[in-house]
């Protein structure tokens, strides 16, 4: 199994620019998330999704879209960047079954807007 | 509100035992998880504890008390890969994670 997968690793957005993070996982994982993390601060929760098809909003959605077409993939689209974006962005995903609600990460997105 | 307090840098000696504490206010408690996480890599799962006590993992332990909205993680036998940053998160009554902003957690010889 490759875990949670992330592309691109870095990137670097003019403001006003768009762009889409991709995001799969194999574990056939029901729950997916988008984090961002600033230097310290701790995740914040952008948007999260319990199922293909069903997204809801997080802490932090504002500027941010995302869809969830089927199981594994849980894209984040950026419409019009500017420098507040500016973070490391972390895709991850959980089963619902387990008791442990455990977590698994992806290896992140660096993204700076200029 | 909802927050999560954890000290944002700690410094101990290889081969020590150090204690990583972390406070709580959330609405609603689902349990209380520990990762770690390297500079420049992603969190990884540590712990998770939902009842009072204390959960040994090797050398890692992590312990919980709800009624005082308190957790720890001890670290035993502390080596340099140990060095990292420690991210404490309680899930609420919506089983979302609410994330401390991490303690970094410094290692020397």
């Amino acid at each position: 199994n490759a875990g949670v997968t992330q592309t691109p690793k870095f990137r670097i957005l003019k403001i006003g620019q768009s762009m889409t993070l991709q995001c799969t996982q194999d574990m056939n994982h029901n729950y997916m998330y988008w984090y961002r993390q600033d230097p310290g601060m701790g995740l914040k929760l952008i948007y999260y999704s319990v199922g293909a098809g069903i997204t809801d909003k997080g802490e932090v959605p504002n500027g941010y879209n995302v869809s969830r077409s089927t199981t594994e993939d849980f894209p984040l689209r950026l419409e019009l960047a500017a420098p507040s974006q500016t973070s490391v962005y972390f895709c991850a995903s959980s089963y619902s079954g387990t008791e442990s609600y455990e977590q698994y990460f992806g290896p992140g997105t660096r993204l700076t807007v200029t | 509100g909802q927050n999560i307090d954890q000290p944002t840098e700690m410094t101990a000696t290889e081969g020590a035992i150090v204690q990583i504490n972390c406070t709580y206010q959330t609405s609603g408690f689902n349990g209380l998880f520990w990762y770690q996480q390297h500079a420049g890599e992603a969190p990884t799962f540590l712990s998770y504890n939902v009842l009072d006590g204390l959960e040994e993992k090797g050398r890692f332990s992590s312990f919980l008390s709800r009624s005082k909205g308190y957790s720890y993680l001890l670290l035993k036998e502390l080596q340099m890969k140990d060095s990292a940053s420690y991210l404490c998160a309680c899930m609420d009554s919506n089983y979302q994670l609410i994330w401390g902003a991490g303690t970094k957690l410094i290692i020397k010889p």
